[in-house]
């Protein structure tokens, strides 16, 4: 069965502190997407990143980066000196190929003291 | 370039009363979606078109939801009779198509806060 696990479910950091969002994830399928979303205080929800399961390499954008590790069904975010702004609930999603349905974690509030 | 725009962005509404939500997909996504986000249950699909076609309505509660998607640019979720319970944020989501080399990728709208009281 699909299953994503985010055990984190808040943590708070103070600004210009580096911290990383854990995302653990369960399939039986060889090909499958996962995805990180942010849903800041106002409510929507953004897209960040999407990463196919062929592809581990690590991606960096700016202050953020994932770490993709097969070995660990592992697909973990971190925000380097993270500001005020970074405040949110970050969640974690799993799609295998061929469907649509999206498997969100519980999400990871992230809270970012000036 | 315009996300994905739903209306009202908040509506408070009385128990028994029918609730229509809005949403205008991405230009150029005929894979629409509609999703429900609440404390107990976190993000839910409720139902997913692909060309304007319900292809999954599993998730909807119950008959007192109906979505309908008549042409590319429009989707509706109605519910009728309302009830405190449905109180939630409801998000309208696009993608491309979702076999397509862009598909898999949702982006979701602005979501649209529902008070049933």
């Amino acid at each position: 069965a699909q299953k994503v696990t985010q055990a984190q479910t808040e943590i708070s950091v103070v600004e210009k502190e580096d911290v990383t969002l854990d995302c653990v994830y369960e399939t039986r399928d060889t090909t499958y997407y996962l995805f990180w979303y942010k849903q800041p205080p106002s409510g929507e929800l953004v897209f960040l990143i999407r990463r196919n399961s062929f592809d581990e390499q690590n991606e960096i954008s700016g202050r953020y980066s994932w770490n993709f590790q097969k070995s660990t069904s592992s697909f973990n975010f971190t925000i380097t000196a993270s500001q005020v702004v970074d405040s949110a609930v970050y969640f974690c999603a799993l799609s295998d190929s061929g469907t649509y349905k999206y498997i969100f974690g519980t999400g990871t509030r992230l809270k970012v003291l000036a | 370039d315009a996300g994905v725009i739903q209306s009202p962005r908040h509506e408070v509404t009385e128990m028994g009363q029918e609730v229509t939500l809005r949403c205008k997909p991405i230009s150029g996504h005929n894979s629409l979606f509609w999703y429900r986000q609440t404390m107990m249950r976190g993000l839910e699909l409720l139902i997913y078109f692909n060309n304007n076609v319900p292809i999954d309505d599993s998730g909807m509660p119950e008959d007192r939801f109906s979505a309908k998607m008549p042409n590319a640019s429009f989707s509706t979720l109605k519910i009728q009779p309302s009830e405190p319970r449905d109180s939630a944020v409801y998000f309208c989501a696009s993608s491309f198509p979702w076999t397509g080399p862009s598909g898999n990728t949702i982006y979701f709208g602005e979501g649209s806060w529902l008070t049933v009281v």
